[in-house]
Parts: C-alpha cells; sequence; structure tokens
C-alpha cells in the first residue's frame, strides 16, 4: 500500500467550480510533487515542492494553483478548468529533491479528475 | 531524439516465458534510473532501482550500460500478473529530482 494518500479518488467538476485536491504523507520526506497523465502518456511533472518551497512550476497555467501547508501536506487547488484537463493526477514524494542517486519518488494512488 | 525512449509494445508472451525491456538516454550525464511498474487505472509503483553493477531481484534483473546509455529488464518465468505497463524513468541530474519518463513499455502475459 502506498504510503502517499490522495483525496478524493474520483472528481467530477464543472467549468466554473472551484476545488481542491489533497495529498499527505508521513514518511518525513521533504520533497512533493504534483503530476497530469493522461491515457496512455506518461506523467508529466507539474510542480515540486522542496522544504515547503515551490521549487518548480512546470509552466502550468494559474488554474492550477499548488499549496504546501506543511511538510506532510499538499493541496492542489483548481478554478475555471477546461475539459481537456481531465486526467490523472499522481502526487509523489521523496526524501530530498535532487540528491544522491536513488532517491527514489513514491506515488500516491491520484486522484481522478472529470471537467465537465 | 527523445530524452528516454522505449519500445511501446505490446508484448504478448504466454506464462513463463522470458521478456527483456530495453530502454535509452540521451544524457550521458545521467546519475539515477529505474524501473516503475503501473498496472492499468493505478499509479506508478518503484520496481526495481537500476546501479551499474546490475541487480536482481526474484524474477526480475534490472542492467545498465553506461557506455551505450541504456538500460535493461529482463522478467524471467512470466506470471499473468506481470501485465502491466513498464515505465523507463532517468534522473538527469543529481541537482534536481526532475523524472525523465520514457513512453512506458506494455506487457501482456497469456496463459
Amino acid at each position: 500500500d502506498t504510503e502517499v494518500t490522495q483525496t478524493p479518488k474520483h472528481l467530477v467538476m464543472g467549468m466554473t467550480n472551484k476545488k481542491s485536491l489533497k495529498c499527505e504523507q508521513h514518511m518525513g520526506h521533504r520533497a512533493m510533487y504534483w503530476y497530469k497523465q493522461k491515457a496512455k502518456k506518461p506523467p508529466e511533472l507539474m510542480f515540486v515542492y522542496s522544504y515547503e518551497k515551490l521549487s518548480i512550476n512546470e509552466s502550468v497555467p494559474s488554474r492550477f494553483s499548488p499549496e504546501c501547508p506543511n511538510s506532510s501536506l499538499l493541496n492542489l487547488h483548481l478554478h475555471a478548468l477546461q475539459p481537456e484537463d481531465s486526467a490523472l493526477y499522481l502526487c509523489a514524494s521523496s526524501q530530498d529533491y535532487g540528491g544522491p542517486p536513488g532517491n527514489t519518488i513514491y506515488f500516491g494512488e491520484g486522484s481522478w479528475l472529470t471537467v465537465v | 531524439r527523445k530524452e528516454v525512449e522505449q519500445d511501446p509494445g505490446p508484448f504478448n508472451v504466454p506464462e513463463g516465458a522470458t521478456v527483456a525491456f530495453n530502454c535509452t538516454y540521451s544524457n550521458s550525464a545521467s546519475q539515477s534510473f529505474f524501473w516503475y511498474r503501473q498496472d492499468c487505472r493505478k499509479e506508478p509503483k518503484l520496481l526495481m532501482s537500476v546501479y551499474s553493477s546490475g541487480n536482481e531481484d526474484g524474477r526480475f534483473t534490472a542492467q545498465l550500460n553506461r557506455a551505450s546509455q541504456y538500460i535493461s529488464l529482463l522478467i524471467r518465468d512470466s506470471k499473468l500478473s506481470d501485465s502491466a505497463t513498464y515505465l523507463c524513468v532517468v534522473n538527469p541530474s543529481s541537482n534536481t529530482g526532475k523524472l525523465i519518463f520514457g513512453q512506458g513499455t506494455t506487457l501482456q502475459v497469456k496463459p
């Protein structure tokens, strides 16, 4: 079982809605990530937080807004999404961002998002 | 050229077969290498890290060839439960944790 927990597992939202995805890990990891995955494609990196600070934003549209309230929690706030944003959103964590070879990333089960 | 390339398959093999997946990467300075397994509609799960000396875990063997910039995964005695997509993942730099994913190779093991 994954030690990265994501809620909700499924979310359907309208294009004018505001919703949030939540992620929690208790492994003491200092780096947390949001990935987006479309069908039959590999995960695409969206954001990286290291020590609760945003380290990487992969030119993600502002309708996606990440937040890291503390070292164990990561949120993704969603507003005015488009149908093409429908995808699996994966949270992940690792001991550190970068660091020694073998610094492994662990994924949560994901949140399936459908925008209607 | 893609940074990490895999043959997408699908590989259709009978139970008990031995199957090998290959992956090439373009950045010769890449530091870390992994194989992840992803079942349909599930999250990627770490299968193995790949070390220069090669490593084995039960029926699974991973090899790294830095000179050829090539990673392989060998699965012996395939089980029905091995059916999944196998993602080759490379960390190109020790300064970042930004993983580069291959497109994935789909394996279907048939009875």
